[in-house]
């Protein structure tokens, strides 16, 4: 079956400091990853995301790093502020066939002031 | 906001009860998903429909049901609650069915079954 998993549950970091979250998947034919951030009593909300034929991509203070070979993806936060807090969860899908998500277990991100 | 709505909000209901959440997509969305998000399992994909056809399932009780509407919008039915029902249960919606396409969630119904 579909497994995505996270490292680390909890992670604190100081506010201005960069934030680096990491999520290992086991499927190889995971085409297409996203990022997702879940604040407490909200739905996910989209962060990110990066296709299978990409190393790396970046957003506003965010960037996505893909590793194929270790089945490994990354987001990295700069300069996290009080307003990162949240749960974020990386979740895969065949970039072919059905749509569905396969979400990791999260992580807590905790940004101190 | 990502323009993904659900009703109601908060339900709170008894054992052996039959419920429906609504899900409205965000606009020109064609593809519906429902999720299941429980303290012990995490976000778990129930269900998914496209244009009113349903295309693709995840792990759902048979107590469960879903449809999508001529207007695209989507409801999930749950009967013969129990109490490991209570859960969240969100909507997502996309352009297209094929994978790769961004999912935007909606808030969520939190159910819980007394």
């Amino acid at each position: 079956g579909e497994s995505v998993g996270l490292h680390l549950p909890t992670l604190s970091v100081q506010e201005g400091d960069n934030s680096i979250i990491n999520c290992a998947y086991s499927n190889s034919a995971s085409d297409y990853f996203i990022w997702y951030k879940q604040e407490s009593g909200k739905g996910p909300q989209f962060i990110i995301d990066i296709r299978s034929n990409m190393d790396k991509r970046q957003g506003q203070r965010v960037t996505v790093l893909l590793n194929k070979t270790v089945k490994h993806l990354s987001l990295q936060i700069a300069a996290t502020q009080p307003g990162d807090s949240a749960v974020y969860f990386c979740a895969e899908t065949p970039q072919t066939g059905a749509n569905n998500l396969f979400f990791g277990t999260g992580t807590r991100l905790t940004v101190i002031p | 906001d990502s323009g993904v709505t659900q009703t109601p909000k908060h339900l709170i209901t008894a054992t052996g009860q039959r419920v429906t959440l609504r899900c409205s997509p965000r606009s020109g969305d064609l593809s519906v998903y429902w999720y299941q998000q429980s303290l012990d399992q995490g976000l778990q994909f129930l269900i998914q429909y496209y244009n009113g056809e349903e295309r693709a399932k995840g792990n759902i009780l048979e107590r469960f049901s879903a449809q999508q509407f001529p207007d695209l919008h989507s409801e999930l039915n749950l009967s013969s609650l129990e109490l490991g029902d209570s859960a969240l249960y969100f909507c997502a919606s996309s352009v297209a069915v094929a994978g790769g396409n961004t999912q935007y969630f909606g808030p969520g119904t939190r159910l819980t079954v007394l």
